[in-house]
C-alpha cells in the first residue's frame, strides 16, 4: 500500500533561516508525491508535486522539495523562512483511484 | 480561492441527528473527494465520486453516505451522529489527475 510518514509533529525555525519539513514514503513503482499546506481556518492548498524527472521540484511561495530515491524521502525546503509560512504541512501520495493518503502533518512555526 | 465551495461553514447538532454537507466542485472538475480531518485521526479520505459514479471508498462509516448529482455537486450525509464525528469535513475536486486536488474551505461539524 502507498503511504507517507512525517516524523516531526512540530518544527520551529527562526525567521530568515532555512527550513526543512521531512517526509518519507513507501510506494510501489514510481512514486507521485505531493506537498500541501493548511493555513489556520482554511482548506488545504497544493504546494508542489514530484512525478518524474528532476529531483529538485520547485513550487509555490518559494518552497521546493528534494526527491531522494535511496533514502525514500521527499523533504520540503525553503531557503529563508517567513513568519507567514507558519502553517500545517502535509505530505501526500495518491492511492487507488487518485485519492490521497496524507501524512500526519507537521506544524511549522516561524519565530520572528 | 480554490473554486470549490462548501456549505455550511459551521454546523452544530446533537447526537443521534442527521446532517447533510454540500460541495460544489471547480468548474469542469468531474471528480469529487470527501475527507475528514480530526485531531486523533488526522486527515482521512472518505469517498470519491467521478461524474456521478462512486469510484473509491476509504475509511467511511456505514452511517455516512454520499452522492454526486448530474450538475456535479456532491452531498455527504452523516446520520446517527456521535460525539466522535465532530471534525472538519473537506471536499476536494480535480480533473482526475493523480494528487492535484483543489480543496474547499471545509465544514466544521460539532456534535454535542
Amino acid at each position: 500500500a502507498q503511504s507517507v510518514a512525517q516524523p516531526e509533529d512540530q518544527v520551529n525555525v527562526a525567521e530568515g533561516n532555512p527550513l526543512t519539513v521531512k517526509c518519507t514514503y513507501s510506494v510501489s513503482g514510481n512514486p507521485y508525491l505531493f506537498w500541501y499546506v493548511q493555513y489556520p481556518n482554511r482548506g488545504l492548498q497544493f504546494l508542489l508535486k514530484y512525478i518524474t524527472g528532476d529531483n529538485l521540484v520547485k513550487g509555490s511561495y518559494g518552497f521546493e522539495a528534494e526527491f531522494n530515491k535511496s533514502q525514500t524521502s521527499f523533504h520540503l525546503k525553503k531557503p529563508s523562512a517567513l513568519v507567514s509560512d507558519s502553517a500545517l504541512y502535509f505530505c501526500a501520495v495518491p492511492t487507488g483511484a487518485n485519492n490521497l493518503f496524507f501524512g500526519t502533518g507537521t506544524r511549522l512555526t516561524v519565530i520572528p | 480561492d480554490s473554486g470549490v465551495t462548501q456549505t455550511p461553514k459551521h454546523l452544530i447538532t446533537a447526537t443521534g441527528q442527521r446532517v447533510t454537507l454540500r460541495c460544489s466542485p471547480r468548474s469542469g472538475d468531474l471528480s469529487v473527494y470527501w475527507y475528514q480531518q480530526s485531531l486523533d485521526q488526522g486527515l482521512q479520505f472518505l469517498i470519491q465520486y467521478y461524474n456521478g459514479e462512486e469510484r473509491a471508498k476509504g475509511n467511511i462509516l456505514e452511517r455516512f453516505s454520499a452522492q454526486q448529482f448530474p450538475d456535479l455537486h456532491s452531498e455527504l450525509n452523516l446520520s446517527s451522529l456521535e460525539l466522535g464525528d465532530s471534525a472538519l469535513y473537506f471536499c476536494a475536486s480535480s480533473v482526475d489527475q493523480p494528487g492535484e486536488q483543489f480543496f474547499g474551505p471545509g465544514t466544521r461539524l460539532t456534535v454535542l
